[in-house]
Protein backbone atom coordinates (compact mmCIF):
# COMPACT_ATOMS: atom_id res chain seq x y z
CA UNK A 1 0.00 0.00 0.00
CA UNK A 2 1.29 3.32 -0.98
CA UNK A 3 0.83 5.54 1.84
CA UNK A 4 3.09 7.77 0.38
CA UNK A 5 2.81 9.34 -2.96
CA UNK A 6 5.01 11.32 -5.10
CA UNK A 7 2.87 11.72 -8.16
CA UNK A 8 5.35 13.85 -10.36
CA UNK A 9 8.12 11.14 -11.48
CA UNK A 10 10.29 14.07 -13.07
CA UNK A 11 10.78 18.19 -13.08
CA UNK A 12 12.73 20.32 -15.05
CA UNK A 13 13.15 24.05 -14.13
CA UNK A 14 15.48 27.02 -15.15
CA UNK A 15 18.09 27.99 -12.75
CA UNK A 16 17.29 30.85 -10.80
CA UNK A 17 13.60 29.71 -10.75
CA UNK A 18 11.83 28.27 -7.73
CA UNK A 19 10.92 24.21 -7.99
CA UNK A 20 8.15 23.03 -6.23
CA UNK A 21 8.30 19.18 -5.32
CA UNK A 22 4.44 17.98 -3.87
CA UNK A 23 4.24 14.65 -1.78
CA UNK A 24 0.65 13.50 -0.39
CA UNK A 25 -0.14 10.74 2.33
CA UNK A 26 -2.76 9.14 3.56
CA UNK A 27 -2.05 7.75 6.95
CA UNK A 28 -3.04 10.41 9.36
CA UNK A 29 -0.94 8.54 11.81
CA UNK A 30 2.12 10.29 10.61
CA UNK A 31 3.58 13.16 12.86
CA UNK A 32 7.00 13.49 11.22
CA UNK A 33 8.03 14.41 7.99
CA UNK A 34 11.32 14.37 5.52
CA UNK A 35 12.76 15.34 2.47
CA UNK A 36 15.60 13.09 1.13
CA UNK A 37 18.24 14.18 -1.88
CA UNK A 38 19.56 11.18 -3.75
CA UNK A 39 22.70 11.49 -6.26
CA UNK A 40 23.04 8.31 -8.47
CA UNK A 41 25.41 6.11 -6.55
CA UNK A 42 25.25 7.20 -3.36
CA UNK A 43 22.07 7.22 -0.42
CA UNK A 44 19.62 9.54 0.53
CA UNK A 45 20.96 12.48 1.78
CA UNK A 46 18.70 14.00 4.90
CA UNK A 47 17.84 17.38 3.30
CA UNK A 48 14.87 19.19 5.42
CA UNK A 49 12.33 18.10 8.19
CA UNK A 50 8.97 18.94 9.47
CA UNK A 51 6.95 18.14 12.66
CA UNK A 52 3.44 17.74 12.10
CA UNK A 53 2.68 20.56 14.98
CA UNK A 54 4.08 23.42 12.25
CA UNK A 55 2.99 24.19 8.92
CA UNK A 56 6.60 25.44 7.75
CA UNK A 57 9.86 24.77 8.33
CA UNK A 58 12.92 26.52 6.07
CA UNK A 59 16.86 26.50 6.20
CA UNK A 60 18.74 28.50 3.45
CA UNK A 61 17.08 28.11 0.23
CA UNK A 62 14.99 24.94 1.15
CA UNK A 63 11.03 25.07 2.83
CA UNK A 64 8.91 22.31 3.49
CA UNK A 65 5.13 23.34 3.79
CA UNK A 66 3.10 20.65 5.46
CA UNK A 67 -1.13 21.20 4.92
CA UNK A 68 -2.30 18.71 7.45
CA UNK A 69 -6.21 18.86 6.37
CA UNK A 70 -4.70 18.10 2.30
CA UNK A 71 -2.32 15.54 3.91
CA UNK A 72 -0.05 17.03 1.43
CA UNK A 73 3.82 18.72 1.61
CA UNK A 74 5.80 20.56 -0.47
CA UNK A 75 9.55 21.29 -0.82
CA UNK A 76 10.30 24.84 -2.31
CA UNK A 77 14.09 25.62 -3.60
CA UNK A 78 14.74 29.07 -4.10
CA UNK A 79 16.64 29.95 -6.00
CA UNK A 80 17.21 26.88 -7.69
CA UNK A 81 21.00 25.69 -8.90
CA UNK A 82 22.33 23.19 -11.37
CA UNK A 83 24.00 21.06 -8.20
CA UNK A 84 20.28 20.35 -6.71
CA UNK A 85 19.38 18.27 -9.87
CA UNK A 86 18.90 14.92 -8.18
CA UNK A 87 15.98 12.30 -7.34
CA UNK A 88 13.86 14.26 -4.02
CA UNK A 89 12.35 11.69 -2.16
CA UNK A 90 9.66 12.82 0.50
CA UNK A 91 9.30 10.21 3.86
CA UNK A 92 6.47 10.20 6.69
CA UNK A 93 7.18 8.52 9.78
CA UNK A 94 5.30 7.26 12.76
CA UNK A 95 7.17 5.94 15.82
CA UNK A 96 9.80 3.33 13.92
CA UNK A 97 8.17 3.26 10.95
CA UNK A 98 9.02 5.19 7.95
CA UNK A 99 7.54 5.13 4.14
CA UNK A 100 8.97 6.24 1.67
CA UNK A 101 7.31 8.08 -1.79
CA UNK A 102 8.66 6.91 -5.04
CA UNK A 103 10.64 10.15 -5.71
CA UNK A 104 10.75 12.99 -8.13
CA UNK A 105 13.48 13.50 -10.36
CA UNK A 106 14.35 17.27 -10.56
CA UNK A 107 16.82 19.01 -13.44
CA UNK A 108 17.65 22.05 -12.98
CA UNK A 109 19.10 23.53 -16.50
CA UNK A 110 21.69 26.76 -16.40
CA UNK B 1 33.64 11.33 10.88
CA UNK B 2 32.49 8.32 8.83
CA UNK B 3 29.57 8.23 7.63
CA UNK B 4 27.47 5.27 7.27
CA UNK B 5 29.36 2.62 5.13
CA UNK B 6 27.94 -0.38 3.82
CA UNK B 7 29.58 -3.36 1.58
CA UNK B 8 30.22 -4.96 -0.68
CA UNK B 9 29.11 -2.28 -3.39
CA UNK B 10 27.98 -4.61 -6.10
CA UNK B 11 27.21 -7.95 -5.72
CA UNK B 12 25.72 -11.17 -8.44
CA UNK B 13 24.08 -14.12 -7.02
CA UNK B 14 22.02 -16.98 -8.88
CA UNK B 15 18.98 -17.61 -7.69
CA UNK B 16 18.53 -20.34 -4.22
CA UNK B 17 21.51 -18.74 -3.19
CA UNK B 18 22.36 -16.86 0.41
CA UNK B 19 23.70 -13.52 0.47
CA UNK B 20 25.09 -11.43 3.57
CA UNK B 21 25.10 -7.73 3.28
CA UNK B 22 27.41 -5.54 5.70
CA UNK B 23 26.53 -2.11 7.41
CA UNK B 24 28.56 0.37 9.70
CA UNK B 25 26.53 3.20 11.36
CA UNK B 26 27.95 6.66 11.28
CA UNK B 27 29.55 7.10 14.64
CA UNK B 28 27.70 7.88 17.43
CA UNK B 29 24.37 6.45 16.14
CA UNK B 30 22.86 3.26 18.22
CA UNK B 31 19.99 2.33 15.40
CA UNK B 32 20.36 0.29 12.07
CA UNK B 33 17.66 0.67 9.84
CA UNK B 34 17.60 -1.68 6.23
CA UNK B 35 15.62 -0.42 3.27
CA UNK B 36 15.13 -2.55 -0.03
CA UNK B 37 14.67 0.00 -3.42
CA UNK B 38 13.83 -1.47 -6.54
CA UNK B 39 13.95 0.28 -9.60
CA UNK B 40 12.44 3.47 -9.75
CA UNK B 41 10.77 3.09 -6.20
CA UNK B 42 11.30 4.68 -2.97
CA UNK B 43 12.90 2.99 0.18
CA UNK B 44 11.14 0.28 1.67
CA UNK B 45 11.56 -0.72 5.16
CA UNK B 46 12.88 -3.78 6.20
CA UNK B 47 13.31 -4.08 9.52
CA UNK B 48 15.21 -2.01 12.26
CA UNK B 49 17.83 -3.05 14.54
CA UNK B 50 18.44 -1.47 18.41
CA UNK B 51 20.15 -2.61 21.32
CA UNK B 52 21.23 -6.09 19.31
CA UNK B 53 17.14 -7.26 18.53
CA UNK B 54 14.76 -6.47 15.56
CA UNK B 55 12.83 -3.83 17.23
CA UNK B 56 10.24 -3.43 14.19
CA UNK B 57 9.95 -5.24 10.80
CA UNK B 58 8.66 -4.24 7.33
CA UNK B 59 6.34 -6.71 4.67
CA UNK B 60 9.02 -8.77 3.85
CA UNK B 61 9.19 -12.70 4.24
CA UNK B 62 11.22 -14.46 6.47
CA UNK B 63 13.80 -14.88 4.81
CA UNK B 64 14.90 -11.88 5.28
CA UNK B 65 16.68 -11.61 8.66
CA UNK B 66 19.39 -9.80 10.45
CA UNK B 67 21.49 -8.91 13.17
CA UNK B 68 23.30 -6.30 15.33
CA UNK B 69 26.40 -6.35 16.66
CA UNK B 70 27.14 -4.91 20.43
CA UNK B 71 29.28 -2.19 18.36
CA UNK B 72 26.40 -1.43 16.84
CA UNK B 73 27.37 -2.51 12.86
CA UNK B 74 24.75 -4.82 11.30
CA UNK B 75 23.96 -7.44 8.84
CA UNK B 76 21.28 -8.50 6.33
CA UNK B 77 20.81 -11.76 5.10
CA UNK B 78 19.00 -13.06 2.67
CA UNK B 79 18.31 -16.80 1.99
CA UNK B 80 17.09 -18.81 -0.61
CA UNK B 81 17.21 -15.70 -3.33
CA UNK B 82 14.46 -14.69 -5.71
CA UNK B 83 14.74 -12.72 -9.25
CA UNK B 84 12.53 -9.98 -7.41
CA UNK B 85 15.11 -9.46 -4.57
CA UNK B 86 17.26 -7.84 -7.50
CA UNK B 87 17.45 -4.13 -5.96
CA UNK B 88 19.80 -1.36 -3.73
CA UNK B 89 19.83 -2.58 -0.39
CA UNK B 90 20.42 0.48 1.85
CA UNK B 91 21.58 1.02 5.36
CA UNK B 92 20.50 3.42 7.70
CA UNK B 93 21.56 4.83 11.45
CA UNK B 94 19.59 6.79 13.78
CA UNK B 95 20.10 7.59 17.47
CA UNK B 96 17.19 5.81 19.34
CA UNK B 97 15.02 8.70 21.31
CA UNK B 98 13.61 6.46 23.47
CA UNK B 99 11.28 9.12 24.81
CA UNK B 100 9.28 9.19 21.91
CA UNK B 101 9.26 5.42 21.04
CA UNK B 102 10.87 6.76 17.27
CA UNK B 103 14.44 7.69 16.04
CA UNK B 104 15.91 10.88 15.30
CA UNK B 105 17.18 11.60 11.69
CA UNK B 106 18.32 8.52 9.84
CA UNK B 107 21.34 8.54 7.51
CA UNK B 108 22.03 6.60 4.94
CA UNK B 109 24.76 4.51 3.44
CA UNK B 110 25.77 4.37 -0.77
CA UNK B 111 23.64 0.95 -0.70
CA UNK B 112 24.52 -2.03 -1.79
CA UNK B 113 23.21 -3.12 -5.71
CA UNK B 114 22.52 -7.25 -5.35
CA UNK B 115 21.69 -8.86 -8.81
CA UNK B 116 19.49 -12.13 -8.51
CA UNK B 117 20.40 -14.24 -11.93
Amino acid sequence: DQQVKQNSPSLSVQEGRISILNCDYTNSMFDYFLWYKKYPAEGPTFLISISSIKDKNEDGRFTVFLNKSAKHLSLHIVPSQPGDSAVYFCAATFGNDMRFGAGTRLTVKP
Amino acid sequence: DAGVTQSPTHLIKTRGQQVTLRCSPKSGHDTVSWYQQALGQGPQFIFQYYEEEERQRGNFPDRFSGHQFPNYSSELNVNALLLGDSALYLCASSLAVLAGGGTDTQYFGPGTRLTVL
